[in-house]
């Protein structure tokens, strides 16, 4: 959805690069989400937030640290790049007060890590 | 940790022909949903199944919850080439409401 955004859309990096994927989403959910998907692995969550001050660890957090400096923005830090780190990246959205408590998801970063 | 295990990887069908996908949980789910992506796009929700037992139907797609609330299916009757994609079934359950578990993606490749 338009309603969230990832930047950027693309970035290669070297091992060892600190680097940081940025999200925001103007739908005003509390909810958000970071996921990675690897061929054949489906996605995997990496940290969520149930709202700013709330920050969880997910099934694959060693390597990975998040920030969430608003409501609206949810950032993705790799403190030091390494090279299994490669995948699609996407940051998700949810709205604790809707019926199913669907996800949003962003367009995706393509990270490699050369 | 719950585990969501989905059947199959890959499947390639005939234009026309039925599809179905499997998905299996390791503990009691309160819901789940299923979620499909298009290749080169990002998951997009299609629907969710609360109740044990639970029949949903959206055109040509059915979608099953087990009376167990353990396993889930997404049948599609007479594909169409706009169906292709990788099809995730998630679920949430217990105190992880909110978190979803995503299955590993069936990737349906539908011929013309």
């Amino acid at each position: 959805d338009a309603d969230v955004t990832q930047t950027p859309r693309n970035r290669i990096t070297k091992t060892g690069k600190r680097i940081m994927l940025e999200c925001s989403q103007t739908k005003g959910h509390d909810r958000m989400y970071w996921y990675r998907q690897d061929p054949g692995l489906g996605l995997r969550l990496i940290y969520y937030s149930f709202d700013v001050k709330d920050i969880n660890k997910g099934e694959i957090s060693d390597g990975y640290s998040v920030s969430r400096q608003a409501q609206a923005k949810f950032s993705l830090s790799l403190e030091s790049a390494i090279p299994n780190q490669t995948a699609l990246y996407f940051c998700a959205t949810s709205d604790r007060w809707t019926v199913y408590n669907e996800q949003f998801f962003g367009p995706g970063t393509r990270l490699t890590v050369l | 940790g719950q585990q969501v295990m989905q059947i199959p990887q890959y499947q390639h069908v005939q234009e026309g022909e039925d599809f179905t996908t499997y998905c299996n949980s390791s503990t009691t789910l309160s819901n789940i949903q299923w979620y499909k992506q298009r290749p080169g796009g990002h998951p997009v929700f299609l629907i969710q199944l609360v109740k044990s037992g639970e029949v949903k139907k959206q055109k040509r797609l059915t979608f099953q919850f087990g009376e167990a609330k353990k396993n889930s299916s997404l049948h599609i009757t007479a594909t169409q080439t706009t169906d292709v994609g990788t099809y995730f079934c998630a679920g949430s359950g217990g105190t992880s409401y909110g978190k979803l578990t995503f299955g590993q993606g069936t990737i349906l490749t539908v011929h013309p």
